[in-house]
Parts: structure tokens; C-alpha cells; sequence
């Protein structure tokens, strides 16, 4: 079955303790994106990657970094988390670049940092 | 700075009710205006419109883009309880892609 997945689903934390969100797509999509969900933000990008070592910033990627070392694999690390970090966390992937193809959103992963 | 605007904010319905969310936008180059619906989890893609004037379908569900006057509309007819969801407006410009916040929607029995 074509699909994004993320892990894990729902993950508590403390402030400072580093941790990493996997995200997975079996499609073989060129273009994978991270976003936080907010009440009353809406979806915002973190990061994106047009391909294999090529990423980039979205508009809220402070505190976060990405790597895509293999094209089906984009995690979100998060070095040294803090509350205003908890969110909620979709990985997204699609054929082509945004817009030119549709994203297909994995589960989401719900983050507390305490 | 890219805008994508919805409305209504949130709406309830009975079921049979048609349903018209809207969305608008103030963008620089754009490329492409999606609709997603999003239930309890992921948002599920419903259309992706390009061109004026053209109506997507899927059941009961239409979308027609307007990019004279910077809109779009997402109709959904004959309403169900499993229409009770967010539906996401996406509008893609230049390199990126900027999400409204979305129009809830319940449907009552």
C-alpha cells in the first residue's frame, strides 16, 4: 500500500533532550516536506527537500533540522526541543514538487515538550 | 507576504444541506490552488485546480477556480455526517506552499 509513515505517533519530552521524528514513503516521490499544525496557524512548512542531499528552509524552520540522505527518507530532528515546539507534526511527500502533484500526508506525529 | 484566506471559519449543517466554503488569495506567481479534507488525522487530497473556470468533481463534491477575482470554491452537495471535517485551501506560488486555516464543518443528523 502506497503511503507516508511517520514515527512515532505521539511522543512526550522534556526540554533540551534530543529527539528525531522518522518519516518514510514508499512511492518513490521526489519531494518530501515537514509541517506543524497549530490551532488557529493552520499547516506551516519546516523544511522540504526537492531531492536526495537537496533541502531547504520553509517558513518556521528554526530550531529543527532535516537530512535526506536516501529518497525515501526525510526525519525531523529536533536538538534541543523546547515547549514552544509542541505541536502537532505532518510529513508530506508527492511526485514532483509542491503544486505540480498532490501531497500525500503521513499520520501525524503529536509532540509535548515539557 | 503570500495570504490564503477561508470562510467561514467553521459552519454547522444538517444532513442534506449543501455546503459552499470559500477561499481566497494574494499571492506572487501562482502556480497551482489544492483542497484537502482533514478528518481526525492526515488531510486526504481532494483536487488540485490550475485553470479558470473549469469544475472538478468527485460524487458530490465540486471545485471551481476563479483567478480574475483570486478564489476558489469548494461546494459539497447533499450533505453526510462523514462530510464533518476541516477542509484545507493550498495555494502554490513561486517555490511555495501556503495553507489558509481551513474551513470546519459539522453535519448533524
Amino acid at each position: 500500500e502506497a503511503q507516508v509513515t511517520q514515527n512515532p505517533r505521539y511522543l512526550i519530552t522534556v526540554t533540551g533532550k534530543k529527539l528525531t521524528v522518522t518519516c518514510s514513503q514508499n512511492m518513490n516521490h521526489e519531494y518530501m516536506s515537514w509541517y506543524r499544525q497549530d490551532p488557529g496557524l493552520g499547516l506551516r512548512q519546516i523544511y522540504y527537500s526537492m531531492n536526495v542531499e537537496v533541502t531547504d528552509k520553509g517558513d518556521v524552520p528554526e530550531g529543527y533540522k532535516v537530512s535526506r540522505k536516501e529518497k525515501r527518507n526525510f526525519p525531523l530532528i529536533l536538538e534541543s526541543p523546547s515547549p514552544n515546539q509542541t505541536s502537532l507534526y505532518f510529513c508530506a511527500s508527492s511526485l514532483r514538487r509542491e503544486g505540480y502533484s498532490p501531497l500525500h500526508f503521513g499520520n501525524g506525529t503529536r509532540l509535548t515538550v515539557t | 507576504e503570500d495570504k490564503v484566506v477561508q470562510s467561514p471559519l467553521s459552519l454547522v449543517v444538517h444532513e442534506g444541506d449543501t455546503v459552499t466554503l470559500n477561499c481566497s488569495y494574494e499571492v506572487t506567481n501562482f502556480r497551482s490552488l489544492l483542497w484537502y479534507k482533514q478528518e481526525k488525522k492526515a488531510p486526504t487530497f481532494l483536487f488540485m485546480l490550475t485553470s479558470s473556470g473549469i469544475e472538478k468533481k468527485s460524487g458530490r463534491l465540486s471545485s471551481i477556480l476563479d483567478k480574475k477575482e483570486l478564489f476558489s470554491i469548494l461546494n459539497i452537495t447533499a450533505t453526510q455526517t462523514g462530510d464533518s471535517a476541516v477542509y484545507l485551501c493550498a495555494v502554490v506560488a513561486d517555490n511555495r506552499l501556503a495553507f489558509g486555516k481551513g474551513n470546519q464543518v459539522v453535519v448533524i443528523p
